[in-house]
């Protein structure tokens, strides 16, 4: 089955730095990768996502990779400001009602 | 857009008692339906995945008998946790996912068992 390995389990950047969270996974069949923010004592939400037949996708501050030959993909968050503080996971799955396989999540912190 | 709640958000029970979980999309209808359960500073753990009108689908190691579930119509599906025990506490979330292949998560339900 699929396995999905996040790196870092923490990062700390300062306000305005950029951040980026690298994820793999093993499945080639895999065509869904979304990505999660999740604050204490809350669901996550999902902050983007993309498909296996887009390189990339930027939503305003928020862009995301696929590198579909490496199994790996990247959330980049620019400009950070201190409330993109929470949890954020990936995850890996095949589209339409099939279940995803998420990461073990990082804990970004960002100082002001 | 794209709204699921959940019902109760906490909930503290005795060892033994049966807990339900109410897991509603709002605003679309659900087709698939999925509920994980997560630990302290850990990721989401898959529980099951269900359809309406279908039996639920469970993740090898998650007892079918201990974590009911329902999935009576398109917006509504529930979880019971039968004769709960302390090792049953957790946070409990369930997402659902309509005509596009995007999971919504609700805002989870905090269990604790005495």
């Amino acid at each position: 089955g699929e396995n999905v390995e996040q790196h870092p389990s923490t990062l700390s950047v300062q306000e305005g730095d950029s951040a980026v969270i690298k994820c793999t996974y093993s499945d080639s069949a895999s065509n869904y990768f979304p990505w999660y923010k999740q604050e204490l004592g809350k669901g996550p939400q999902l902050i983007i996502d993309i498909r296996s037949n887009v390189g990339e996708k930027k939503d305003q501050r928020i862009a995301v990779t696929l590198n579909k030959t490496a199994k790996h993909f990247s959330l980049h968050i620019t400009e950070t400001q201190p409330e993109d503080s929470a949890v954020y996971f990936c995850a890996g799955g095949m589209e339409y009602g099939n279940k995803l396989v998420f990461g073990a999540g990082t804990i970004l912190r960002v100082k002001s | 857009g794209a709204v699921v709640s959940q019902h109760p958000s906490w909930v503290i029970c005795k060892s033994g008692t049966s807990v339900k979980i109410e897991c509603r999309s709002l605003d679309f209808q659900a087709t698939t339906m999925f509920w994980y359960r997560q630990f302290p500073k850990q990721s989401l753990m898959l529980m099951a995945t269900s359809n309406e009108g279908s039996k639920a689908t469970y993740e090898q190691g998650v007892e079918k008998d201990k974590f009911l579930i329902n999935h009576a119509s398109l917006t509504l599906s529930t979880l019971t946790v039968t004769s709960a025990h302390p090792e049953d506490s957790s946070f409990y979330i369930c997402s659902a996912s309509g005509q596009t292949d995007t999971q919504y998560f609700g805002p989870g339900t905090r269990l604790t068992v005495l």
